[in-house]
């Protein structure tokens, strides 16, 4: 079975632009969470969809949103890119929500100049 | 919400030796994982365990979910077991939402 997979894998972006991150979960899967990984803050809760529906979200600004789609592929926008914003972005999916291993993809590297 | 420290914070071994990571959390959880995070920035599952104990090859862990502390062992470590490795946890009531420690640097040398 194909892992999580993430598109693209290294995004370079110039502050003030946005950009869309993409995500496709495990066959089957039905729940995606999305997490911010950073040098200074290290891995953090951005937010989780199920069934089309944000369940949970982190402590991010507005200009972090997301969806997910009928198929459960999800993607993750960023707009009004800040320094700050760099980072690497992971994709988590799940069968179900809570109680449930999460498999990671590999990551989008976004850096913002 | 829920804390989550690991230690120690930087490991150093020589090739085939043992150790042990821990990672303590400050409230009741549903979920526990420990992984393994790669120099590409991969995060590897390792251990899905709330409780209990498991074993997969070189590596096993335990979590003692009434103590609230759970522990990775690796033995016989190899070079390829060098990365970064990070307990998280999903405390009750935060559905899916896993709260990451700060991971613990393993260099395994020859």
């Amino acid at each position: 079975k194909a892992g999580v997979t993430q598109t693209p894998r290294y995004l370079i972006k110039t502050r003030g632009q946005q950009v869309t991150l993409s995500c496709s979960p495990i066959s089957g899967h039905r729940s995606v969470s999305w997490y911010q990984q950073t040098p200074g803050q290290g891995l953090q809760f951005l937010f989780e969809y199920f069934s089309e529906t944000q369940r949970n979200k982190g402590n991010f600004p507005g200009r972090f949103s997301g969806r997910q789609f009928s198929n459960s592929r999800s993607e993750m926008n960023v707009s009004t890119l800040e320094l700050g914003d760099s980072a690497l972005y992971l994709c988590a999916s799940s069968v179900s929500l809570g109680t449930d291993t999460q498999y990671f993809g590999p990551g989008t590297r976004l850096t913002v100049l | 919400g829920i804390q989550v420290e690991q230690s120690p914070p930087d490991l150093i071994l020589q090739e085939g030796a043992n150790s042990t990571l821990r990672c303590n959390f400050s409230d009741s959880v549903n979920n526990l994982q420990w992984f393994h995070q790669n120099p590409w920035g991969q995060l590897i599952n390792l251990f899905y365990i709330p409780s209990g104990t498991k074993q997969n090859g070189r590596l096993s862990a335990t979590t003692v979910a009434t103590e609230r502390y759970s522990l990775l062992y690796i033995s016989s470590s190899q070079t390829t077991d060098s990365g970064v490795y990070f307990c998280a946890v999903e405390s009750t009531g935060t559905a899916s939402k896993l709260t990451f420690g700060t991971g613990t640097r393993l260099q395994v040398t020859l």
